[in-house]
């Protein structure tokens, strides 16, 4: 299986500029997360998503912040506008059964917005 | 919701000793304890992971160990070698539902000398 596809690897952005991040989970996996990683507040979930419907959004920063999950093959993470302080790393991570099984997470994007 | 507190931020070993890592949870409720290992540039990858029903389990060289009465649980790692150098982090999930999320510690910093 070739794992959690994320894209891109890297994005270097200025401020103001919309981003979108794009994941693929694993073939036949339900549950969808995206989280974002920083030194100051670690890892921190943002949404999750269960058979396409997304189910807590409670992580999402403010109203920049986008997530949507047209199908069961693909994800994505929008922010727009902007800010310097949305660069962190970007997982997508996804599971059979929620949060009771393995999660597998994708390799990360790194963002850094200028 | 769960609060899943990790410590030690930070570990440093020789090579050959052993490394332990404990965290705490809130939730009693929570029966799902996965340890994830990240390396650098990489997404975390599960290692090993624990129910309520069970105590301990142990995969080669590392195990892990659950008190429920306490409300927390551990990671040892024995035989340390250099590539067990990573940050790991510890989660816990609450059981009964498929809709469940994963909880995350901050994560330690293990680095094992050669």
């Amino acid at each position: 299986d070739a794992g959690v596809i994320q894209s891109p690897r890297h994005e270097v952005t200025e401020m103001g500029q919309e981003v979108t991040l794009r994941c693929k989970p694993i073939s036949g996996h339900n549950s969808l997360f995206w989280y974002r990683q920083t030194m100051m507040r670690g890892l921190e979930l943002l949404i999750y998503f269960n058979n396409n419907v997304p189910i807590d959004d409670s992580g999402m920063p403010e109203d920049r912040f986008s997530a949507k999950m047209p199908n069961a093959s693909f994800s994505t993470l929008k922010i727009q506008p902007s800010e310097p302080r949305d660069s962190a790393v970007y997982f997508c991570a996804s599971s059979l059964q929620g949060g009771r099984e393995t999660q597998y997470f994708g390799p990360g994007t790194r963002l850094l917005v200028l | 919701g769960e609060n899943v507190e990790q410590h030690p931020s930070t570990l440093s070993v020789q090579e050959g000793d052993s490394a332990v890592i404990k965290c705490t949870y809130s939730d009693s409720a929570s029966n799902y304890f996965p340890w994830y290992k990240q390396e650098l540039g990489k997404g975390p990858q599960l290692i090993i992971d624990i129910r309520s029903n069970v105590g301990e389990k142990k995969d080669q060289r590392i195990a892990v160990t659950l008190n429920k009465t306490a409300k927390h649980f551990s990671l040892h790692i024995t035989e340390t070698q250099p590539e067990d150098s990573a940050v790991y982090f510890c989660a816990a999930s609450r059981g009964g539902s498929t809709l469940g999320r994963l909880y995350f510690g901050r994560g330690t910093q293990l680095t094992v000398w050669p």
